[in-house]
């Protein structure tokens, strides 16, 4: 199973930039890298996927480097409804059926 | 709105009821997902089905019963549960698995009290 390390939480200010890595050592080749945020009581919400290089969409940006043994989601200027815990996922499809792995997420809380 | 509605939202049961969750996709998945998520802990996949098939059981015990009628549609059905049952239970859909860059959509949870 790959399993994928995040830091427990993080505080931010409204208005900056928040950037938060994911190590996933024993990822394999076959496997996507996707980024959840959920915020309490509520169910996770995608924001991103990538495999490799850099991927961008409307709220992030995902930066993923050549060994892939690692990824950074970068939120651009944070506000306080970015409050929320952000799962960094890998999956693993060695069974036949894909399945996320979910950690512990990051917490990242958002400061006026 | 994700697409992926969950009746009910809040459910309390006694030890020796039996109660049934249900899921519901309006997005024209195959694949449909129950987890668990229980205080303080990781979200834990339960169950997986694709086109109505059951292909994953995660060692769920037995008093957790699914049920996949339709592509649309998933039930948990529960039975002589136990305090430590009590947790948030998402159901997400995605087009079908194996897919590993097919993303999940998740349903807002029931929120299952056992007293």
């Amino acid at each position: 199973l790959a399993k994928t390390t995040q830091p427990i939480s993080m505080d931010s200010y409204e208005g900056q930039e928040v950037n938060i890595t994911c190590s996933h050592n024993n990822i394999a080749t076959n496997d996507y890298i996707t980024w959840y945020q959920q915020f309490p009581s509520q169910g996770p919400r995608f924001i991103i996927q990538g495999y490799k290089t850099k991927v961008t969409n409307e709220v992030a940006s995902l930066f993923i480097p050549a060994d892939r043994k690692s990824s950074t989601l970068s939120l651009p200027r944070v506000s306080l409804s970015d409050t929320a815990v952000y799962y960094c996922l890998v999956g693993d499809g060695t069974s036949g059926t894909y399945k996320y792995i979910f950690g512990t997420g990051t917490r990242l809380k958002v400061l006026a | 709105e994700t697409g992926v509605t969950q009746t009910p939202r809040h459910l309390v049961m006694g030890m020796t009821n039996k109660k049934s969750l249900k899921c519901e996709q309006h997005l024209g998945h195959n694949a449909m997902y129950w987890y668990k998520q229980s205080a303080k802990k990781p979200l834990e996949l339960m169950f997986v089905y694709n086109f109505k098939e059951q292909t994953e059981n995660n060692s769920v015990p037995s008093r957790f019963s699914p049920e996949c009628p339709n592509s649309s549609h998933l039930f948990l059905h529960l039975h002589t549960l136990q305090p430590e049952d009590s947790a948030l239970y998402l159901c997400a859909s995605s087009p079908q698995n194996p897919g590993g860059d097919y993303e999940q959509y998740f349903g807002p949870g029931t929120r299952l009290t056992v007293t």
